[in-house]
């Protein structure tokens, strides 16, 4: 089945640690998102990616670090510099490029919680 | 910058009635709109997608309008039932390169 596989479901940082979000697609997208989510609020853009090797910040990317060295992945690196990182994280992707079929479809999310 | 607005941000409709959501967005230089569904602690299920050029968008019970104009689009959900409590949210294309905006949801309970 085509989509995005985002994993850990689940994952626990402690205080100074490093930690990375995976997250995989195999429907052949060009671009790639990674947004974090907190309570009340609506998704917040960190990092997008529009094509291999090519990433641009988004409105929070401060404390965050991405890579697209394969045009299926997209990891998500949470630096010890984030102070607060407890949130819900979801990465999407689509077609990209400047057409209108631009419809993005989104994994089913990592948990972090700092402990 | 573009800001996207869904109110109201709780609603709860007894089984049966129709839903009306609806989400504003403050720059009409859009190239799409899109919702979502989001169940409890679940990454987002996409509904329909409306392009600039549409006007309305339908899937089964769903029926999305969109106003380029007045910075609107209403999602209408037919005869609703309990499996579609959720959260709903909007997000605006409003970038060529494909950046979203997004609302901060609806979230509908239907009691039965």
């Amino acid at each position: 089945d085509g989509g995005i596989t985002q994993s850990p479901k689940y994952l626990f940082r402690k205080e100074g640690q490093n930690v990375t979000l995976s997250c995989e697609q195999n429907l052949n997208h060009d671009a790639m998102y990674w947004y974090r989510q907190d309570p009340g609020q609506g998704l917040r853009l960190i990092y997008y990616s529009q094509i291999v090797n090519d990433f641009q910040k988004g409105d929070i990317a401060e404390g965050y670090s991405v890579s697209r060295e394969k045009k299926e992945s997209f990891p998500l690196t949470v630096t010890s510099a984030q102070k607060n990182p407890t949130a819900f994280y979801l990465c999407a992707s689509s077609m990209g490029g400047r057409g209108m079929n631009t419809e993005a479809f989104f994994g089913q999310g990592t948990r972090l919680t700092v402990v | 910058k573009q800001e996207v607005t869904q109110i109201p941000a709780a609603l709860s409709v007894p089984e049966g009635e129709n839903l009306v959501l609806n989400c504003s967005f403050t720059d009409s230089a859009i190239y799409n709109l899109q919702w979502f569904r989001q169940d409890p602690g679940k990454g987002l299920t996409s509904l329909l997608l409306i392009q600039s050029s549409q006007r309305e968008q339908t899937s089964g019970r769903l029926n999305a309008s969109l106003d380029k104009s007045s910075g609107r689009s209403t999602l209408y959900i037919a005869a609703s039932q309990p499996g579609d409590s959720a959260t709903y949210l909007c997000a605006v294309r409003a970038d060529s390169w494909g950046k979203f905006q997004f609302g901060a949801g609806t979230q509908v309970v239907v009691t039965p």
